[in-house]
């Protein structure tokens, strides 16, 4: 099975802080996603990577970067954690876009910025 | 970008069919998926359609229409599990590897 890991469940930072949050997929697939999801807005795309050291902007990228340095691992990072960023955070995984490929998602992240 | 609508609660009871529609506007369709997400869960994939017509996965169904920018997703059977929130999202030519997603429909099963 296609696992989708997320480095922790919960989270709890002050303002300002620099939070890190890190994805791990173990089916060696070429993309992978950072979503939030705000309830009412459902899932809204941060950024996505489709290589190593690749990386485009979704339709939400203020205030956050990624970094792809190897092909399982994409990290989301919160440059100064603020209140706005508190929600779920949600990694995902696929391969080539063709066909149906559909993306595995990890179990999320509850951020609460304090 | 798309827009993706879908209601927002259903509540049907258990044995019973639910219906749930999403429709979506879109400058170049490619793909609509249909996502099940337990409270606190990760979305898991439940079905894609890309060509008009009926997908039949058991006793879920999902169902496309391009020219009219539709889809539903048919519930059979309903359980007390299938309890979930289901998501609608779409892929569009102009990124393959985009996927935008409707808010969710939050479908209750009750006894």
């Amino acid at each position: 099975d296609v696992k989708v890991t997320q480095s922790s469940r919960y989270l709890v930072k002050r303002t300002g802080e620099k939070v890190f949050l890190e994805c791990v997929q173990d089916m060696d697939h070429e993309n992978m996603f950072w979503y939030r999801q705000d309830p009412g807005l459902g899932l809204r795309l941060i950024y996505f990577s489709y290589d190593v050291k690749m990386k485009e902007k979704g339709d939400i990228p203020e205030g956050y970067s990624v970094s792809r340095e190897k092909k399982e691992r994409f990290s989301l990072i919160l440059e100064s954690a603020s209140t706005n960023q508190t929600s779920m955070y949600l990694c995902a995984s696929s391969t080539s876009p063709q066909g149906v490929h559909e993306q595995y998602f990890g179990p999320g992240t509850r951020l609460t910025v304090t | 970008g798309q827009n993706i609508d879908q209601p927002t609660e259903m509540t049907a009871t258990e044995g019973a069919i639910v219906q749930i529609n999403c429709t979506y506007q879109t400058s170049g369709f490619n793909g609509l998926f249909w996502y099940q997400q337990h409270a606190g869960e990760a979305p898991t994939f439940l079905s894609y359609n890309v060509l008009d017509g009926l997908e039949e996965k058991g006793r879920f169904s999902s169902f496309l229409s391009r020219s009219k920018g539709y889809s539903y997703l048919l519930l059979k059977e309903l359980q007390m599990k299938d309890s979930a929130s289901y998501l609608c999202a779409v892929r569009d030519l102009s990124n393959d590897y985009k996927l935008s997603f409707g808010a969710g429909t939050t479908v209750t099963v009750r006894a």
